[in-house]
């Protein structure tokens, strides 16, 4: 099967720009989540998605950052404006359902951003 | 109280030596334990899982040791190769009904194996 789509793979724009992430899930997961992974870090999350309901946006930066997903299917992640300390790998990593005892999250290859 | 620390940041071992890698969390709500490996340029994938009510899972050369008492976990890579030259992940979360599966991560260890 098809693995969790990704675009664009790489992005470089300067502070205060702003900048869109799209995410295509693998089909038929009902779960999305959108990680922030910095350099020398491990990812951390900033939103998941339960079919086209938010389910945990507790560590997103709402004044800059804002996610939707519409239909239940793709994603997308905006920041706006950006900053420097955004720079980052965003990934994106779906899951069948919201089944937190067979918690398989399948990543994508992400997008790396860098704000000059 | 939510994180999880891992170490070493990172590692080299050579070709057929044992790699250990170290985990600590502090929420003793926690109760799913994975591990992602990561190569350069994609996304992290599930290599091994574990649940506290198990002292020791094994899948291959993979071999993950549970101490509930002391709030660790570890990753023991047996006859590393030079293809598990990645970095690693520990994770862990709350897997009951009712909560997200929301995943927290240790800070990675980036393991070369020298041929």
């Amino acid at each position: 099967e098809a693995g969790v789509a990704q675009s664009p793979r790489y992005k470089i724009i300067e502070k205060r720009q702003s900048v869109a992430f799209w995410c295509n899930p693998i089909s038929g997961h009902a779960t999305l989540y959108w990680y922030q992974q910095i350099l020398g870090q491990g990812p951390k999350l900033l939103i998941q998605f339960q079919n086209n309901g938010v389910v945990d946006d507790s560590q997103l930066p709402k004044d800059r950052f804002s996610a939707e997903r519409l239909k239940g299917v793709d994603s997308t992640l905006k920041i706006q404006p950006a900053k420097l300390e955004d720079s980052a790998v965003y990934l994106c990593a779906s899951s069948p359902k919201m089944r937190p005892d067979k918690n398989i999250q399948y990543f994508g290859a992400g997008t790396r951003l860098s704000v000059l | 109280q939510q994180q999880v620390k891992q170490s070493p940041q990172s590692l080299i071992v050579q070709k057929g030596g044992i790699s250990i890698i170290n985990c600590a969390y502090e929420n003793t709500a926690f109760d799913y334990f994975p591990w992602y490996q990561q190569f350069p340029g994609k996304g992290p994938a599930l290599l091994i899982a574990i649940r506290p009510d198990v002292s020791e899972k094994k899948e291959g050369r993979f071999t993950i040791s549970f101490n509930k008492s002391a709030k660790q976990f570890s990753l023991h890579i047996m006859d590393s190769q030079p293809g598990d030259s990645a970095t690693y992940f520990c994770a862990a979360s709350l897997s009951r009904t009712g909560n997200t599966g929301k995943l927290i991560f240790g800070q990675g260890t980036t393991l070369q194996v020298k041929p």
